[in-house]
Protein backbone atom coordinates (compact mmCIF):
# COMPACT_ATOMS: atom_id res chain seq x y z
CA UNK A 1 0.00 0.00 0.00
CA UNK A 2 0.67 3.77 -0.23
CA UNK A 3 1.65 5.70 2.92
CA UNK A 4 2.88 9.40 4.30
CA UNK A 5 3.91 9.42 7.68
CA UNK A 6 4.84 12.38 9.32
CA UNK A 7 4.61 13.47 13.21
CA UNK A 8 1.55 14.43 14.37
CA UNK A 9 2.76 17.46 16.95
CA UNK A 10 5.24 19.13 17.16
CA UNK A 11 6.20 22.10 19.79
CA UNK A 12 8.57 24.84 18.95
CA UNK A 13 9.69 28.05 20.28
CA UNK A 14 9.78 32.00 18.49
CA UNK A 15 12.73 32.66 16.32
CA UNK A 16 14.17 29.13 16.43
CA UNK A 17 14.15 26.55 13.63
CA UNK A 18 11.75 23.50 13.44
CA UNK A 19 12.29 20.69 10.77
CA UNK A 20 9.35 18.65 10.24
CA UNK A 21 10.30 14.73 8.44
CA UNK A 22 7.93 13.18 6.04
CA UNK A 23 8.75 9.84 4.74
CA UNK A 24 6.59 7.73 2.21
CA UNK A 25 6.30 4.74 0.35
CA UNK A 26 4.54 5.32 -2.93
CA UNK A 27 3.73 3.04 -6.31
CA UNK A 28 6.15 5.70 -8.56
CA UNK A 29 6.96 9.20 -7.93
CA UNK A 30 5.97 12.51 -9.62
CA UNK A 31 7.00 15.34 -6.87
CA UNK A 32 6.58 15.64 -3.40
CA UNK A 33 4.26 18.87 -2.14
CA UNK A 34 4.39 20.95 1.54
CA UNK A 35 1.00 22.66 1.86
CA UNK A 36 -0.04 24.85 5.30
CA UNK A 37 -3.04 24.69 6.68
CA UNK A 38 -4.32 26.79 9.90
CA UNK A 39 -6.86 26.16 12.23
CA UNK A 40 -10.37 26.33 10.22
CA UNK A 41 -9.13 27.43 6.64
CA UNK A 42 -7.97 25.95 3.78
CA UNK A 43 -4.55 24.47 2.85
CA UNK A 44 -2.25 26.41 0.77
CA UNK A 45 0.68 25.88 -1.27
CA UNK A 46 4.05 25.70 0.12
CA UNK A 47 6.87 24.24 -1.79
CA UNK A 48 7.32 21.62 -4.66
CA UNK A 49 10.22 19.13 -5.08
CA UNK A 50 10.82 16.50 -8.00
CA UNK A 51 14.34 16.15 -8.07
CA UNK A 52 16.50 15.73 -4.84
CA UNK A 53 18.18 18.59 -3.21
CA UNK A 54 17.25 21.55 -1.29
CA UNK A 55 14.67 24.32 -2.45
CA UNK A 56 14.60 27.82 -0.41
CA UNK A 57 11.79 29.77 -0.60
CA UNK A 58 12.37 32.41 2.46
CA UNK A 59 12.29 31.41 5.59
CA UNK A 60 10.69 28.02 4.48
CA UNK A 61 13.09 25.37 2.96
CA UNK A 62 12.37 21.53 1.83
CA UNK A 63 14.63 18.84 1.29
CA UNK A 64 14.30 15.98 -0.67
CA UNK A 65 15.37 12.63 -1.25
CA UNK A 66 14.02 9.81 -3.40
CA UNK A 67 16.38 7.17 -2.65
CA UNK A 68 15.48 6.81 1.08
CA UNK A 69 11.77 8.55 0.16
CA UNK A 70 12.15 10.97 2.61
CA UNK A 71 11.89 14.97 2.73
CA UNK A 72 11.90 17.54 5.24
CA UNK A 73 10.44 20.72 6.20
CA UNK A 74 12.95 23.65 7.13
CA UNK A 75 11.28 26.80 9.11
CA UNK A 76 13.91 29.20 10.36
CA UNK A 77 12.95 32.24 12.44
CA UNK A 78 9.77 31.06 13.71
CA UNK A 79 6.58 33.41 14.15
CA UNK A 80 3.88 33.29 15.90
CA UNK A 81 1.71 33.33 12.77
CA UNK A 82 3.60 29.65 11.24
CA UNK A 83 1.74 28.00 14.43
CA UNK A 84 -0.06 25.76 11.82
CA UNK A 85 -0.46 22.27 10.31
CA UNK A 86 2.29 21.16 7.66
CA UNK A 87 0.97 18.18 5.21
CA UNK A 88 3.23 16.43 3.31
CA UNK A 89 1.45 15.28 -0.31
CA UNK A 90 3.50 12.85 -2.73
CA UNK A 91 2.32 12.72 -6.41
CA UNK A 92 2.39 9.17 -7.09
CA UNK A 93 2.79 7.34 -10.92
CA UNK A 94 -0.87 7.76 -11.53
CA UNK A 95 -0.36 11.72 -11.26
CA UNK A 96 -2.96 11.27 -7.91
CA UNK A 97 -1.83 13.02 -5.04
CA UNK A 98 -1.21 11.08 -1.87
CA UNK A 99 -1.58 12.90 1.76
CA UNK A 100 0.22 12.89 4.94
CA UNK A 101 -2.13 13.26 8.15
CA UNK A 102 -0.43 16.42 8.60
CA UNK A 103 1.91 17.94 11.52
CA UNK A 104 0.64 19.93 13.80
CA UNK A 105 3.04 22.59 14.82
CA UNK A 106 2.79 24.77 17.69
CA UNK A 107 4.72 27.80 18.28
CA UNK A 108 5.44 28.94 21.97
CA UNK A 109 6.73 32.66 22.74
CA UNK B 1 -10.87 38.11 -6.53
CA UNK B 2 -10.25 34.74 -8.86
CA UNK B 3 -10.54 31.43 -6.69
CA UNK B 4 -12.40 28.80 -5.94
CA UNK B 5 -16.00 29.47 -3.74
CA UNK B 6 -17.68 26.90 -1.81
CA UNK B 7 -21.27 26.97 -0.71
CA UNK B 8 -22.47 26.51 1.88
CA UNK B 9 -19.89 27.05 4.75
CA UNK B 10 -21.23 25.08 6.87
CA UNK B 11 -24.31 22.84 7.19
CA UNK B 12 -26.17 20.42 9.50
CA UNK B 13 -27.83 18.00 7.85
CA UNK B 14 -30.94 15.43 9.05
CA UNK B 15 -29.74 11.57 7.85
CA UNK B 16 -31.28 10.38 4.89
CA UNK B 17 -31.52 13.83 3.28
CA UNK B 18 -29.85 14.82 -0.26
CA UNK B 19 -27.55 17.45 -0.43
CA UNK B 20 -25.35 19.07 -2.56
CA UNK B 21 -22.26 21.18 -2.07
CA UNK B 22 -21.38 23.85 -4.68
CA UNK B 23 -17.89 24.79 -6.28
CA UNK B 24 -17.04 27.08 -8.53
CA UNK B 25 -13.84 28.24 -10.14
CA UNK B 26 -12.87 31.26 -12.38
CA UNK B 27 -9.30 30.20 -13.13
CA UNK B 28 -10.36 27.92 -16.24
CA UNK B 29 -8.43 25.22 -14.42
CA UNK B 30 -9.27 21.98 -16.27
CA UNK B 31 -8.63 19.71 -13.07
CA UNK B 32 -10.97 19.72 -10.19
CA UNK B 33 -10.85 17.65 -6.49
CA UNK B 34 -13.07 16.92 -3.71
CA UNK B 35 -11.82 15.69 -0.56
CA UNK B 36 -12.91 15.07 2.65
CA UNK B 37 -10.68 15.57 5.50
CA UNK B 38 -11.27 13.91 8.85
CA UNK B 39 -9.54 14.61 12.48
CA UNK B 40 -6.31 12.29 12.34
CA UNK B 41 -6.52 11.59 8.71
CA UNK B 42 -5.00 12.77 5.42
CA UNK B 43 -6.71 14.67 2.54
CA UNK B 44 -8.66 11.51 0.93
CA UNK B 45 -10.21 12.02 -2.43
CA UNK B 46 -13.71 11.76 -3.02
CA UNK B 47 -14.06 12.56 -7.03
CA UNK B 48 -11.89 13.81 -9.71
CA UNK B 49 -12.33 15.56 -13.15
CA UNK B 50 -9.86 16.04 -15.28
CA UNK B 51 -11.60 18.20 -18.12
CA UNK B 52 -15.29 19.28 -18.51
CA UNK B 53 -17.93 16.59 -19.43
CA UNK B 54 -14.96 13.53 -17.33
CA UNK B 55 -15.34 12.39 -13.98
CA UNK B 56 -13.63 9.90 -12.20
CA UNK B 57 -13.73 8.06 -8.79
CA UNK B 58 -11.17 8.55 -6.09
CA UNK B 59 -10.43 6.74 -2.69
CA UNK B 60 -13.57 7.48 -0.86
CA UNK B 61 -16.62 7.37 -3.79
CA UNK B 62 -19.22 5.78 -1.75
CA UNK B 63 -22.53 8.13 -1.22
CA UNK B 64 -21.21 10.80 -3.26
CA UNK B 65 -21.57 11.70 -7.09
CA UNK B 66 -20.01 14.38 -8.43
CA UNK B 67 -20.85 16.25 -12.37
CA UNK B 68 -18.83 18.67 -14.31
CA UNK B 69 -20.97 20.13 -16.85
CA UNK B 70 -18.80 22.96 -17.52
CA UNK B 71 -15.09 24.03 -16.47
CA UNK B 72 -16.06 26.12 -13.30
CA UNK B 73 -18.85 24.44 -11.74
CA UNK B 74 -18.02 21.00 -9.75
CA UNK B 75 -20.90 20.17 -7.44
CA UNK B 76 -20.55 17.12 -4.90
CA UNK B 77 -24.04 15.29 -4.08
CA UNK B 78 -24.50 12.95 -1.14
CA UNK B 79 -28.00 11.44 -2.74
CA UNK B 80 -29.06 9.78 0.79
CA UNK B 81 -26.46 11.64 3.97
CA UNK B 82 -25.01 9.09 6.64
CA UNK B 83 -23.80 10.17 10.06
CA UNK B 84 -20.16 8.79 8.89
CA UNK B 85 -20.39 11.37 5.71
CA UNK B 86 -19.82 14.03 8.57
CA UNK B 87 -16.41 15.98 7.96
CA UNK B 88 -14.93 18.97 6.57
CA UNK B 89 -15.12 18.85 2.74
CA UNK B 90 -12.49 20.75 0.06
CA UNK B 91 -12.70 21.66 -3.27
CA UNK B 92 -9.76 22.53 -5.19
CA UNK B 93 -8.62 23.05 -8.82
CA UNK B 94 -5.20 22.59 -10.77
CA UNK B 95 -4.15 23.78 -13.93
CA UNK B 96 -2.84 20.47 -15.67
CA UNK B 97 -2.57 21.43 -18.99
CA UNK B 98 0.42 23.88 -17.65
CA UNK B 99 1.72 20.81 -16.15
CA UNK B 100 3.86 22.37 -13.93
CA UNK B 101 3.44 20.84 -10.13
CA UNK B 102 0.03 20.27 -10.14
CA UNK B 103 -0.32 22.52 -7.11
CA UNK B 104 -3.70 22.74 -5.40
CA UNK B 105 -5.95 25.37 -4.76
CA UNK B 106 -8.41 25.00 -2.19
CA UNK B 107 -11.88 26.20 -1.51
CA UNK B 108 -12.27 27.77 1.84
CA UNK B 109 -14.36 24.32 3.02
CA UNK B 110 -17.78 23.36 4.01
CA UNK B 111 -17.95 21.73 7.37
CA UNK B 112 -21.01 19.36 6.59
CA UNK B 113 -22.63 17.75 10.22
CA UNK B 114 -24.91 14.93 9.31
CA UNK B 115 -27.24 13.66 12.69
Amino acid sequence: GQNIDQPTEMTATEGAIVQINCTYQTSGFNGLFWYQQHAGEAPTFLSYNVLDGLEEKGRFSSFLSRSKGYSYLLLKELQMKDSASYLCAVMDSNYQLIWGAGTKLIIKP
Amino acid sequence: IAGITQAPTSQILAAGRRMTLRCTQDMRHNAMYWYRQDLGLGLRLIHYSNTAGTTGKGEVPDGYSVSRANTDDFPLTLASAVPSQTSVYFCASSDVEQGATGELFFGEGSRLTVL
